[in-house]
C-alpha cells in the first residue's frame, strides 16, 4: 500500500512570496490534515478534511493561509504572503474513519525555509 | 498553552535496559491518547494508542500506562534496542470528536549500543 505523498520535500522562499504544498493521501482514506511542526515543537493541526468539507480550520491563519481538498481526495495548501515565522515543517496526515482506529498516517513531510 | 506536555526533551538509555516517556495533559476532556515515534526527515509514525477507559495497553515491547487521576501518560519501552533511537510524541484527544489530536513538544530517545 502506496503511503501519503507530499511534494516539494524543501522549499526556499523570501518572505512576502507565495508558496503551495501538494498531499496525495493513502487511497480510501476520507480524512485529511495539513500541520505545521516548527522546530522543537510537536505537530499542530492548521486544518481537517472530511471528504472535500472542513471539519476543523479553527487554527488556520486565514488571512494568508488556503487549502482545499477538491473531489476529496488530493489536497493543496498556500501560503501568501509568506512571513519568516511561517518556516517549518508542513506534514500532510490521512486516516480512515472507520471509528475504529484513530491512526493517522503522516507523510515525510515539507521543510519550508523563509527568508 | 501547551494542553499536553513532554517534560523530557531528551532521554538516554543503554541497550537491553528500559525506556521510560513520560507525557502530561492538562484536560481532563481527554480520553484517547497516542504514541507516535519520528525518525529524522520522516514523518512520524504510529505506535500504539490507549483508550481512557484502560489504564494499560501493551504491544510487543511497548507498553502505555495511563493515570487519568494524574492527568499523566508514559511509554515504556522493554528492552530498548539502538532502532528505537526517534522523537517520541505523545498526543492526546477527544473519543469520537472527528480524530482531532492535540500533540505534545517530543522527546528525542537515545538508545545506547
Amino acid at each position: 500500500e502506496a503511503g501519503v505523498a507530499q511534494s516539494p520535500r524543501y522549499k526556499i522562499i523570501e518572505k512576502r512570496q507565495s508558496v503551495a504544498f501538494w498531499c496525495n493521501p493513502i487511497s480510501g482514506h476520507a480524512t485529511l490534515y495539513w500541520y505545521q511542526q516548527i522546530l522543537g515543537q510537536g505537530p499542530k493541526l492548521l486544518i481537517q478534511f472530511q471528504n472535500n468539507g472542513v471539519v476543523d480550520d479553527s487554527q488556520l491563519p486565514k488571512d494568508r493561509f488556503s487549502a482545499e481538498r477538491l473531489k476529496g481526495v488530493d489536497s493543496t495548501l498556500k501560503i501568501q504572503p509568506a512571513k519568516l515565522e511561517d518556516s517549518a515543517v508542513y506534514l500532510c496526515a490521512s486516516s480512515l474513519n472507520s471509528g475504529v482506529s484513530y491512526e493517522q498516517y503522516f507523510g515525510p513531510g515539507t521543510r519550508l525555509t523563509v527568508t | 498553552d501547551q494542553q499536553v506536555k513532554q517534560n523530557s526533551p531528551s532521554l538516554s538509555v543503554q541497550e537491553g535496559r528500559i525506556s521510560i516517556l513520560n507525557c502530561d495533559y492538562t484536560n481532563s476532556m481527554f480520553d484517547y491518547f497516542l504514541w507516535y515515534k519520528k525518525y529524522p526527515a520522516e514523518g512520524p509514525t504510529f505506535l500504539i494508542s490507549i483508550s481512557s477507559i484502560k489504564d494499560k495497553n501493551e504491544d510487543g515491547r511497548f507498553t502505555v500506562f495511563l493515570n487519568k487521576s494524574a492527568k499523566h501518560l508514559s511509554l515504556h519501552i522493554v528492552p530498548s534496542q539502538p532502532g528505537d533511537s526517534a522523537v517520541y510524541f505523545c498526543a492526546a484527544g477527544l473519543d469520537n470528536y472527528g480524530q482531532n489530536f492535540v500533540f505534545g513538544p517530543g522527546t528525542r530517545l537515545s538508545v545506547l549500543p
